[in-house]
């Protein structure tokens, strides 16, 4: 079955420590992109990758990073994290970025920092 | 300021009932649209693209049309049905920067049997 599996659907954490949300996908999808969902804000992309090795920011990528060594995986590493990062958290792949190119969306990892 | 945004947060429709949910542009640059779902405790789910070129696309029960004048776009749900029910989001992507997509906020879309 296609699909794009995040680990951990949930999360607690505390303040400054660092933790790892991992995404995998199993379509050989080229592009890759992490969001967050935060209420009345919808969708807000924190970064994104069009292939191995190559990672761009979106648009909310302070306090983040990334990395894409494989093309099936793309984690989100948040060094030290705050309670600002609180959010459900969203990763997507396609087969190429851009139009036409139909995205597929993990389930999400509800991340709250104390 | 720029922004992908929803005219409505909520919307409730009879069952049967025809819905539409709007969502309003303001970059000019923007040249690719999509239309996702999301149920309640998953991830959004896509359901009908359109481009700029494009005034209107249609699906298996669902039509999005696309005013570039007014920039303006709709989502059209034929027959609305119960499993219906659950937040829509427009996104857009640029051109130019067409790695990049940008959502709006969502409506939550409440079918009543």
């Amino acid at each position: 079955e296609a699909q794009v599996t995040q680990n951990p659907r949930y999360l607690i954490t505390v303040t400054g420590k660092k933790l790892t949300v991992t995404c995998s996908q199993n379509m050989n999808h080229e592009y890759m992109s992490w969001y967050r969902q935060d209420p009345g804000l919808g969708l807000r992309q924190i970064y994104y990758s069009m292939n191995v090795e190559v990672t761009d920011k979106g648009d909310v990528p302070e306090g983040y990073k990334v990395s894409r060594k494989e093309k099936r995986n793309f984690p989100l590493i948040l060094e030290s994290p705050s309670p600002n990062q609180t959010s459900l958290y969203f990763c997507a792949s396609s087969q190429t970025g851009g139009a036409f190119s139909e995205a597929f969306f993990g389930q999400g990892t509800r991340l709250t920092v104390v | 300021g720029e922004s992908v945004g929803l005219h409505l947060p909520t919307l409730s429709v009879q069952e049967g009932d025809n819905s539409i949910i709007n969502c309003a542009y303001s970059n000019s640059a923007s040249d690719y649209f999509i239309w996702y779902k999301q149920e309640s405790g998953k991830g959004p789910q896509f359901i009908i693209d359109i481009r700029s070129n494009m005034d209107k696309r249609q699906g298996q029960r669902v039509t999005v049309l696309l005013n570039k004048t007014v920039k303006h776009l709709s989502l059209q749900i034929a027959a609305t049905q119960p499993g219906d029910s659950a937040v829509y989001f427009c996104a857009e992507n640029r051109a130019g920067d067409f790695n990049k997509f940008y959502f709006g906020s969502g409506t939550k879309l409440n079918v009543k049997p």
